[in-house]
């Protein structure tokens, strides 16, 4: 079955204890990205990658980082976070620039 | 750059009444648009897509979206609102690299 999974699912964390969100897909997709979603704000992105080791900033990239060792994996870390930082987060991947992306499941992300 | 603008971040419809998601955009080069539609507690699926080919888009579950250039407008449409639509709807505009959502919004369906 074609998806994208990250892991996890939930996490509660302190602030600035490091964290990484794993994002795997099995599609063969050159591009990923990732966003987080806060309410009345829709999905912003912050990180994308075009190929392996290809990244580039979205639009919210300060206090993430993102790394694209293997085409099929693309881990978010965040090195020090912060309570504003808590957020839901989606991993998404696509074939191409202008295809549809395909989302992961969501991870919920609580910094106290 | 490009932004995506939905008006009404809650809509309330009856159970088999029409149903009308507003979207307009910007984009600086001809955009592909989408919709997405995400049930709590899951991620975001593809209703539907703009790429050029047609004005009038046809998606699942029985949603459809006109483009419309001229007043750079993306809306979602279903003829008949039934229960199980309550979610969601996310229009976006992706042009390039970029996936510009806009802030979303919350279907209700009454009985």
């Amino acid at each position: 079955e074609a998806q994208v999974t990250q892991n996890p699912r939930y996490l509660i964390t302190v602030t600035g204890k490091k964290l990484t969100v794993t994002c795997s897909q099995n599609m063969n997709h050159e591009y990923m990205s990732w966003y987080r979603q806060d309410p009345g704000l829709g999905l912003r992105q912050i990180y994308y990658s075009m190929n392996v080791e290809v990244t580039d900033k979205g639009d919210v990239p300060e206090g993430y980082k993102v790394s694209r060792k293997e085409k099929r994996n693309f881990p978010l870390i965040l090195e020090s976070p912060s309570p504003n930082q808590t957020s839901l987060y989606f991993c998404a991947s696509s074939s191409g620039p202008n295809t549809e992306a395909f989302f992961g499941q969501g991870t919920r992300l609580t910094v106290v | 750059a490009q932004s995506v603008t939905q008006l009404g971040s809650h809509v309330s419809v009856s159970e088999g009444a029409l149903v009308l998601l507003r979207c307009n955009y910007s984009s600086s080069v001809p955009p592909y648009l989408f919709w997405y539609v995400q049930y709590p507690n899951q991620g975001l699926q593809l209703l539907l897509k703009y790429t050029s080919a047609a004005t009038l888009v046809k998606g699942i579950n029985g949603f459809e979206a006109e483009f419309k250039k001229s007043e750079t407008s993306f809306h979602l449409t279903k003829p008949s609102a039934h229960m199980s639509d309550a979610a969601e709807y996310f229009c976006a505009v992706k042009a390039g690299n970029m996936l510009t959502f806009g802030g979303g919004t919350r279907l209700m369906v009454k009985p």
